[in-house]
């Protein structure tokens, strides 16, 4: 099946850095969403992006289908963006089976 | 609105009880599902619905039991607790199919250790 790879694994800045995540995905997808799971375990949505650039704030997402990755990037990092990030793929035939990966844990300082 | 609710937020079973985790939403979503996190991971999908009456497995349906009677409530019964299925359960719910719209409403979470 496919594979998600999320870099990296852990993060560490300092409020007011920028960041730049990555998940790759192994194979071709119908669908790719990224989320953030708070420090508390709260989920949330962040963009649905199968292809393109869309932006909301500080955070933007970039989707290249054709080269199997997509990134999400963080500006001016506050401490409120701490916790974990997830993308999550859906190929075809694969019946609402959201892939998800390993996500990648951030904590921003003050 | 509540949003979505899931009860309880812990819970402690032992091997082969059986218990019913409580998810219920207020927002008249047709979508609902529930997903389990294990540590270090994404979540995987156990089953969900499109409709009251209407449901399907997931990923990992295993040792998992759902029904959909109503619009708001989507309850999830492990029939007999194993150890396996320690983890923490989150139900979701959307007004459109989630896989294509970036619409899903997640509960807080149910923490279960299977002893």
């Amino acid at each position: 099946g496919i594979q998600v790879e999320q870099s990296p694994p852990d993060l560490i800045l300092q409020e007011g850095a920028n960041s730049t995540l990555r998940c790759n995905f192994s194979d071709s997808v119908n669908n790719l969403q990224w989320f953030h799971q708070n420090p508390w375990g709260q989920l949330i949505n962040l963009f649905y992006i199968p292809s393109g650039t869309k932006q909301n704030g500080r955070l933007s997402a970039t989707t290249v289908a054709t080269e199997r990755y997509s990134l999400l990037y963080i500006s001016s990092s506050q401490t409120t963006d701490s916790g974990v990030y997830f993308c999550a793929v859906e190929t075809a035939g694969n019946n609402r089976k959201l892939i998800w990966g390993l996500g990648t844990s951030l904590a921003v300082n003050p | 609105n509540a949003g979505v609710t899931q009860t309880p937020k812990f819970q402690v079973l032992k091997t082969g009880q059986s218990m019913t985790l409580q998810c219920a939403q207020d927002m008249n979503h047709e979508y609902m599902s529930w997903y389990r996190q294990d540590p270090g991971m994404g979540l995987r999908l156990i089953h969900y619905s499109v409709g009251a009456g209407i449901t399907d497995q997931g990923e990992v349906p295993n040792g998992y039991n759902v029904s959909r009677s109503t619009t708001e409530d989507f309850p999830l019964r492990l029939l007999s607790a194993a150890p396996s299925q320690t983890s923490v359960y989150f139900c979701a719910s959307s007004p459109r199919d989630w896989v294509y719209y970036n619409e899903q409403f997640f509960g807080p979470g149910t923490r279960l250790t299977v002893l």
